[in-house]
């Protein structure tokens, strides 16, 4: 079973607001992702990190921004929510290059 | 640039028949390829994955994979479906020369009938 914890699972929220989401993992992996899915959509990358201190924005352009000062922590942050930014937002990690990547449960955002 | 094709959104099947998801990817050289099963609510699960060596991998739940190079393809089969089963389901490709990050594909929703 995955080591990999999202909190909240559900969040609804006031627009302007600014938020966090949080993406824990205890592997020690390296590799951490995050990824936007809306419904019936496939996954859209929107951050990577390889490494504390390493951080990368995904092929998915997102207002949202991410911060890695500890390698087992990877949270994404919106400074400014709308409700366009309403959609199911999952956290990821992986070791070894050939290795698959673990998700988390998942939060899904929603932004009135 | 690598991409994963899933042709089929929503397939319906008898519990007790067979199923088959088709998975096509585009991608020059060997690529990394993975199915995941996301059940209502829930983060997505392994169910298999391909490296390199025998085209066809066993996973969990029953499923297995083939690779096919000359097709393209990593198709997903399980040859008597649960009511379990029910859930979406995402083909994955990664490769080396995209620092192996995952591109997935739009998934393919199975409904189980009785």
């Amino acid at each position: 079973e995955a080591d990999i914890y999202q909190t909240p699972r559900y969040l609804v929220i006031g627009t302007g607001k600014k938020i966090t989401l949080e993406c824990s993992q205890t592997m020690g992996h390296d590799k951490m992702y995050w990824y936007q899915q809306d419904p019936g959509m496939e996954l859209h990358l929107i951050h990577y990190s390889y490494g504390v201190n390493s951080t990368e924005k995904g092929d998915l352009s997102s207002e949202s921004t991410v911060s890695r000062i500890r390698t087992e922590h990877f949270p994404l942050t919106l400074e400014s929510a709308r409700p366009s930014h309403t959609s199911q937002y999952l956290c990821a990690s992986r070791g070894d290059w050939n290795t698959e990547a673990f998700f988390g449960q998942g939060t899904r955002l929603t932004v009135v | 640039a690598q991409s994963v094709t899933q042709p089929d959104i929503h397939i319906t099947v008898s519990e007790g028949a067979s199923l088959e998801l088709r998975c096509n990817y585009s991608y020059g050289a060997t690529p990394y390829l993975f199915w995941y099963v996301q059940s209502p609510g829930q983060g997505l699960q392994l169910l298999l994955k391909y490296f390199s060596g025998d085209t066809l991998v066993q996973g969990i739940k029953g499923f297995e994979a083939e690779f096919k190079r000359s097709q393209s393809s990593f198709n997903l089969r399980k040859p008597s479906v649960h009511w379990s089963d029910a859930a979406e389901y995402f083909c994955a490709v990664g490769s080396r020369s995209n620092d192996y990050k995952l591109s997935f594909g739009a998934g393919t929703t199975v409904t189980v009938r009785a």
